[in-house]
């Protein structure tokens, strides 16, 4: 099993639509969550940490669910600009600074 | 705050020939990363630095890879000799304990897209 699992996609969404991705970890000892963001032939940015108590950032909302080891990222009115692949990252455990990407899914706005 | 800087951006080289991959570091982040992505794999971790000493190097795929970082300011990734399934994008991140990682994660570089013929 992988450690960090994401559907691949592509989700194909018109501009306007809400869209939500999921994600799921093994790692139980896992304390640092995160969505980045990488866009084609470009390095991966981060585009929000995720806190227990769930977080907002504009149109974008993450959640974590500790007991099924379940994160999700929801985004509101999708632009065109939002297309891009979105990974889910994992710390590998308690403090460590091993970051454990998953293999993204990818987000196609159209107009 | 130059970020993450990478080089080179693009290398095509030979099978069997050297292949050096440099990174600098943004100024007084004390961990260092170097990720490899493909599409088949996506990102692997193959080796992190603390304070410039190898914390962690079970991602190295074999010998043919080495990883050094003589000062805070930069970092090298060697393969020796070079493989065609060496072909990759190669990522630097850094972080920094103080800031925490829960909250910041890692700034990458750009890249270095190594083609191996």
């Amino acid at each position: 099993r992988k450690e960090v699992e994401q559907d691949p996609g592509p989700f194909n969404v018109p501009e306007g639509a809400t869209v939500a991705f999921n994600c799921t970890y093994s790692n139980s000892a896992s304390q640092s969550f995160f969505w980045y963001r990488q866009d084609c032939r470009k390095e991966p940015k981060l585009l929000m940490s995720v806190y227990s108590s769930g977080n907002e950032d504009g149109r974008f909302t993450a959640q974590l669910n500790r007991a099924s080891q379940y994160i999700s990222l929801l985004i509101r009115d999708s632009k065109l600009s939002d297309s891009a692949t979105y990974l889910c990252v994992v710390n590998r455990g308690d403090s460590s600074y091993k970051l454990i990407f998953g293999s993204g899914t990818r987000l196609l706005v159209r107009p | 705050d130059a970020g993450v800087i990478q080089s080179p951006r693009h290398e095509v080289t030979e099978m069997g020939q050297e292949v050096t991959l440099r990174c600098k570091p943004i100024s007084g982040h004390d961990y260092l990363f170097w990720y490899r992505q493909t599409m088949m794999r996506g990102l692997e971790l193959l080796i992190y630095f603390n304070n410039n000493v190898p914390i962690d190097d079970s991602g190295m795929p074999e010998d043919r890879f080495s990883a050094k970082m003589p000062n805070a300011s930069f970092s090298t990734l060697k393969i020796q000799p070079s493989e065609p399934r060496d072909s990759a994008v190669y990522f630097c991140a850094s972080s920094n304990r103080d800031r925490g990682l829960a909250n910041y994660g890692y700034t990458f570089g750009s890249g270095t897209r190594l083609t191996v013929v």
